[in-house]
């Protein structure tokens, strides 16, 4: 079935540094690279998406970059804060119904 | 975010046992979707669903049943929970011609 490798399972930075979270797949037919913000006990939330059609997307302090020969997306988060501790995940759509297989999570935690 | 919930919250039951977990949306999105989140496996699709009455697999069907009779509503049945179906369950939802999938608060399933 549709592969995506999402790395490091886990990321410690401080406070004001950049942190950076890579996400490969297989499936070439993919062409939509959302990525989603869930925190403790809550639900998984949309913070950045990225089309085929598009290399790189920037909001404020996160971007996300396509790499899409290589077959890989990144999320880029600079300037952190303690409010961006939380897991991410990224996600690729796949088939005829646009479903979306997901990375199995980064863990980021950013220390003061 | 107002616009999906999902009941109960929270479920305690045993194994053997019957269980539903609702979903409702107030968007009329066309598809609905199930996700099961594990530690270490990340989200994995159980069921979507792309209308009323049209519903397909995902990645681990097995053990789950769903029924979409109406356009908000979208349950997942456990016909005989198992200690490996204990997980906390996401119903997500997205209109039709869009990729942005927005989940439900979440159900926590424990099977003793």
């Amino acid at each position: 079935g549709e592969n995506v490798e999402q790395h490091p399972s886990t990321l410690s930075v401080q406070e004001g540094d950049s942190a950076v979270i890579k996400c490969t797949y297989s499936d070439s037919a993919s062409n939509y690279f959302p990525w989603y913000k869930q925190e403790l006990g809550k639900r998984p939330q949309l913070i950045i998406d990225i089309r085929s059609n598009v290399g790189e997307k920037k909001d404020q302090r996160i971007a996300v970059t396509l790499n899409k020969t290589a077959k890989h997306f990144s999320l880029h988060i600079t300037e952190t804060q303690p409010e961006d501790s939380a897991v991410y995940f990224c996600g690729i759509n796949t088939g005829t119904a646009s479903k979306l297989t997901f990375g199995t999570g980064t863990r980021l935690q950013v220390t003061l | 975010d107002a616009g999906i919930t999902q009941s109960p919250r929270y479920k305690i039951t045993e194994t053997g046992r019957q269980v539903t977990l609702m979903c409702h949306q107030t968007w009329s999105h066309s598809y609905m979707f199930w996700y099961r989140q594990d530690l270490g496996h990340g989200l994995r699709l159980i069921y979507y669903s792309a209308a009323a009455d049209i519903t397909d697999k995902g990645e681990v069907p097995d053990g789950y049943v769903v029924s979409r009779s109406k356009t908000e509503n979208f349950p997942l049945t456990l016909e005989s929970a198992t200690r490996s179906q204990t997980s906390v369950y996401f119903c997500a939802s997205r209109p039709r011609g869009g990729d942005t999938q927005y989940f439900g608060p979440g159900t926590r399933l424990t099977v003793l």
